[in-house]
């Protein structure tokens, strides 16, 4: 079964700029979560999916946006860009968000 | 305010020998508890878990100790193995509530 995946790997963008990451889970799960990793601050909630509707949000800005298709494939979005979002953002599905998560292998932002 | 505390950003143990993580927790309502194992450029994997009603769970070279009066967990490695050698993450969550929150990460340098 293949496993989830995350494009792009890596990503360099300037300030101000706006990005968009993908996450395809895996076949079969429905809920999808969205992390921030950086140093700092360890591995960090943005957002949770299932069928298409956010269930949960963690404590980003509104310049943090997602999505889910009907497929259960997600999009996270940034917009305006800044230096302190830098970071690796990983991506996990699981069946439902009590169950198992499996991560991607994230997707490498960096804001200069 | 840090709900989940890994206390020690890294770790260094001989190969052979018992590797012990550490995990404090502030929210009493938290039931279940997850470590995730990453290495570099992967995503965090799943590795063991505990629900709040055992004290103990074990899985081959891995066992997780649940202290819910000190509000600790600890993840025994033994014996441990250079592949060993990752960032743990602790988890933690409340089965209803929908988050999952991650503590910072311990980095296991396993020594020849």
């Amino acid at each position: 079964k293949a496993g989830v995946t995350q494009t792009p790997r890596y990503l360099i963008k300037t300030r101000g700029q706006q990005v968009t990451l993908s996450c395809s889970p895996i076949s079969g799960h429905r809920s999808v979560s969205w992390y921030q990793q950086t140093p700092g601050q360890g591995l960090q909630f943005l957002f949770e999916y299932f069928s298409e509707t956010q269930r949960n949000k963690g404590n980003f800005p509104g310049r943090f946006s997602g999505r889910q298709f009907s497929n259960s494939r997600s999009e996270m979005n940034v917009s305006t860009l800044e230096l302190g979002d830098s970071a690796l953002y990983l991506c996990a599905s699981s069946l439902d968000y009590y169950n198992e998560q499996f991560f991607g292998p994230g997707t490498r932002l960096t804001v200069l | 305010d840090q709900q989940v505390k890994q206390n020690s950003p890294s770790l260094s143990v001989q190969e052979g020998r018992i590797s012990i993580l550490n995990c404090d927790y502030t929210n009493s309502m938290f039931d279940y508890f997850l470590w995730y194992k990453k290495y570099p450029a992967e995503g965090p994997t799943f590795l063991i878990s505990i629900s709040s009603i055992k004290d103990k769970n074990e899985d081959g070279r891995f066992t997780v100790f649940l202290n819910k009066s000190a509000k600790h967990l600890s993840l025994h490695i033994v014996p441990s193995q250079p592949g060993d050698s990752a960032v743990y993450f602790c988890a933690a969550t409340k089965r209803g509530d929908d988050k999952i929150i991650f503590g910072k990460g311990t980095r296991l340098h396993i020594l020849p």
